[in-house]
């Protein structure tokens, strides 16, 4: 089946650690997202990348960090300059080719500090 | 304003109730909109796109109204199994595949 694989699904970070959450597709999507849901609010967008070797910032995107040297893999670090990680951490991917599909989003990581 | 605004909720309702959520969005150059479900403590899932003419998926119907930046989703008959959190999804541009979500509406159903 394809899909996203995001791990761990539950994560405990210590103060001023960094962490990196696992985001891979084999759904062959361009594009993947990286979102942050806290309790009761709608999801807020860090990061997002279009291709290969690129990526932008999205609204929240200070004290994360992230790369894309592979189209199937998009990891996000949570450093230890991001002040409040504690949040649910959602992976998503969607066609460039579709304009009415939606977002395929991985079943997320929970971060938590310590 | 936000980009995406929900109603606030939370609804009650009793089994084989119909419930309407309602959506507006600030972007009039939006290019897709969905609802996704997202049950407790689990990823959203898509529910249905929204199509300009309305679409209907057995007891779900959702609508969209361009002139008014305005999405619906009717839910007939309500099942036990209905209740989640229903979010709004916007797509404000297909270049870079901007999806702008609202808060959610929470929808409990009760025997």
């Amino acid at each position: 089946d394809g899909g996203i694989t995001q791990s761990p699904k539950y994560l405990f970070r210590k103060e001023g650690q960094n962490v990196t959450l696992s985001c891979e597709q084999n759904l062959n999507h361009d594009a993947m997202y990286w979102y942050r849901q806290d309790p009761g609010q709608g999801l807020r967008l860090i990061y997002y990348s279009q291709i290969v070797n690129d990526f932008q910032k999205g609204d929240i995107a200070e004290g994360y960090s992230v790369s894309r040297e592979k189209k199937e893999s998009f990891p996000l670090t949570v450093t230890s300059a991001q002040k409040n990680p504690t949040a649910f951490y959602l992976c998503a991917a969607v066609s460039n080719q579709v304009p009415n599909y939606g977002y395929t989003f991985g079943s997320g990581t929970r971060l938590t500090v310590v | 304003r936000k980009e995406v605004e929900q109603d606030p909720g939370p609804f009650n309702v009793p089994e084989g109730a119909t419930v309407a959520f309602n959506c507006t969005y600030s972007n009039s150059a939006s290019q897709s909109f969905f609802w996704y479900r997202q049950d407790c403590r689990k990823e959203p899932k898509l529910l249905m796109s929204v199509y300009s003419s309305g679409n209907e998926d057995g007891r779900f119907t959702a609508q969209l109204n361009r002139a008014s930046q305005y999405i619906s989703l009717l839910i007939r008959d309500s099942k036990l199994s209905d209740s989640a959190t229903y979010l709004c999804v916007v797509r404000v541009s297909f270049n870079n595949n901007d999806m702008r979500f609202g808060a959610g509406t929470r929808l409990t159903v009760k025997p």
